[in-house]
């Protein structure tokens, strides 16, 4: 089965800086890669995702890019403000295969933003 | 819309003992999932249904039973707890099984002493 990769585990910058998380992935047929953010005490919540038919998708501060042949992709947050800290999961699946587009999840990243 | 809601927010159960969480969506999704979040090791897949009358394992289903009552509520069951199942458990939806975006219910911590 797929098998998602995620580092770093913990990321801490200054607010106005630049973050990148990065998330490898195993099965070559995976072609839809989700990025959930969650909040303390809440659940998970989309924030951006890409299909494996583009390189790079842009929406305001949040870019996340994928490169197939290597099989990673990553979450870059520009300008960070202290309400971007939180835990971030990437995902993969194949969306159209048996699986029904099962979601394999990375093991998260703890942003934290310092005013 | 209440979206995702799940019942009942927190539960202390001791080992042997049986409960049932329960999922409700207003969305008019057709999939539904389960999912358990342990510290360091991200969300996994318990159980999930593509579509009402249709249920089938994910990563980790040994120990739970699911049951797709409607296509609003799909309930996790487990029947004889184990310590092994503390975890906050997350309960989704989607449109349709896919590349669509999953919706999550603001979560349940399970304490099995």
């Amino acid at each position: 089965g797929e098998n998602v990769e995620q580092h770093p585990s913990t990321l801490s910058v200054q607010e106005g800086d630049s973050a990148v998380i990065k998330c490898t992935y195993s099965d070559s047929a995976s072609n839809y890669f989700p990025w959930y953010k969650q909040e303390l005490g809440k659940g998970p919540q989309l924030i951006i995702d890409i299909r494996s038919n583009v390189g790079e998708k842009k929406d305001q501060r949040i870019a996340v890019t994928l490169n197939k042949t290597a099989k990673h992709f990553s979450l870059h947050i520009t300008e960070t403000q202290p309400e971007d800290s939180a835990v971030y999961f990437c995902a993969a699946s194949n969306a159209g295969g048996t699986s029904y587009g099962k979601l394999t999840f990375g093991q998260g990243t703890i942003l934290t933003v310092h005013p | 819309n209440a979206g995702v809601t799940q019942t009942p927010k927190f539960q202390v159960l001791k080992t042997g003992q049986s409960m049932t969480l329960q999922c409700a969506q207003d969305m008019n999704h057709n999939s539904m999932y389960w999912y358990r979040q342990d510290p360091g090791m991200g969300l996994r897949l318990i159980y999930y249904s593509a579509s009402e009358g249709t249920t089938d394992k994910g990563e980790v289903p040994n120990g739970y039973n699911v049951s797709r009552l409607n296509k609003r509520e799909f309930s996790l069951r487990l029947e004889s707890a184990a310590p092994s199942q503390t975890s906050v458990y997350f309960c989704a939806s989607s449109e349709l099984p896919g590349a669509y975006e999953q919706y999550f219910g603001p979560g349940t911590r399970l304490t099995v002493t």
